[in-house]
């Protein structure tokens, strides 16, 4: 069974960057079949797909949040992380990394996000 | 950006009773849609992928139908622990999510 872990500072000051870590364990991030997400929900509101990477490295992100947002991979510990820069009160979220399993032999479209972190409380305050 | 509209925003029902709910989309997603049930703490947690398939372990109860902009979301008689808020979401062009619907005791 997969798990993922978040881990990173819950408080963040204005204009700094975000940071967050995601632990995969129960399977390899080198897989062909996945992609690894993260997505977040503001306190009471809704969910928000921020970006994902594929085991190549290769990455995409929310066009609304495109320039701020950094996502890369550490294969040897089986982790991948976020960055988020400029950080403002209105990213004060849940975060969740995520497991996109791809479907149908193409990981272009469709998929699944079929496995989450419990997620962690990140506040944007000073 | 694909924007998802979900109805009702609240549907309040008695354990029991049949739940329908309705997920648009602004274009055509052929049959990339997802829907996921969060409970209050909880991660969300994945019930149909690819419109109507239920994801490994999800009761028959739940089932999906639909494709291109309109589908559905039904689950054929609540049981106490289906009472939760309901998300649709997209990969069809990247990705997005319906605002939520919730679904509370009557």
């Amino acid at each position: 069974q997969v798990q993922l872990q978040e881990s990173g500072p819950g408080l963040v000051k204005p204009s700094q960057t975000l940071s967050l870590t995601c632990t995969v364990s129960g399977g390899s991030i080198r897989s062909g079949d996945y992609f690894w997400s993260w997505i977040r929900q503001p306190p009471g509101e809704g969910l928000e797909w921020i970006g994902y990477i594929y085991y190549t490295g290769t990455a995409y992100s929310n066009p609304s949040l495109n320039s701020r947002v950094t996502i890369s991979l550490d294969t040897s510990n089986n982790q991948f992380s976020l960055k988020l820069s400029s950080v403002t009160a209105a990213d004060t979220a849940v975060y969740y990394c995520v497991r996109l399993h791809c479907s149908r032999g193409s990981c272009s479209r469709g998929g699944s996000f079929d496995f989450w972190g419990q997620g962690t409380l990140v506040t944007v305050s000073s | 950006e694909i924007v998802l509209t979900q109805s009702p925003a609240t549907l309040s029902l008695s354990p029991g009773e049949r739940a329908t709910l309705s997920c648009r989309a602004s274009q055509s997603v052929s049959d990339y849609l997802a829907w996921f049930q969060q409970k209050p703490g909880q991660a969300p947690r994945l019930l149909i992928y690819d419109a109507s398939n239920r994801a490994t372990g999800i009761p028959a109860r739940f089932s999906g139908s639909g494709s291109g902009t309109d589908f559905t979301l039904t689950i054929s008689s609540l049981e106490p622990e289906d009472f939760a808020v309901y998300y649709c979401q997209q990969r069809s062009n990247w990705v997005t999510f319906g605002q939520g619907t919730k679904v509370e005791i009557k």
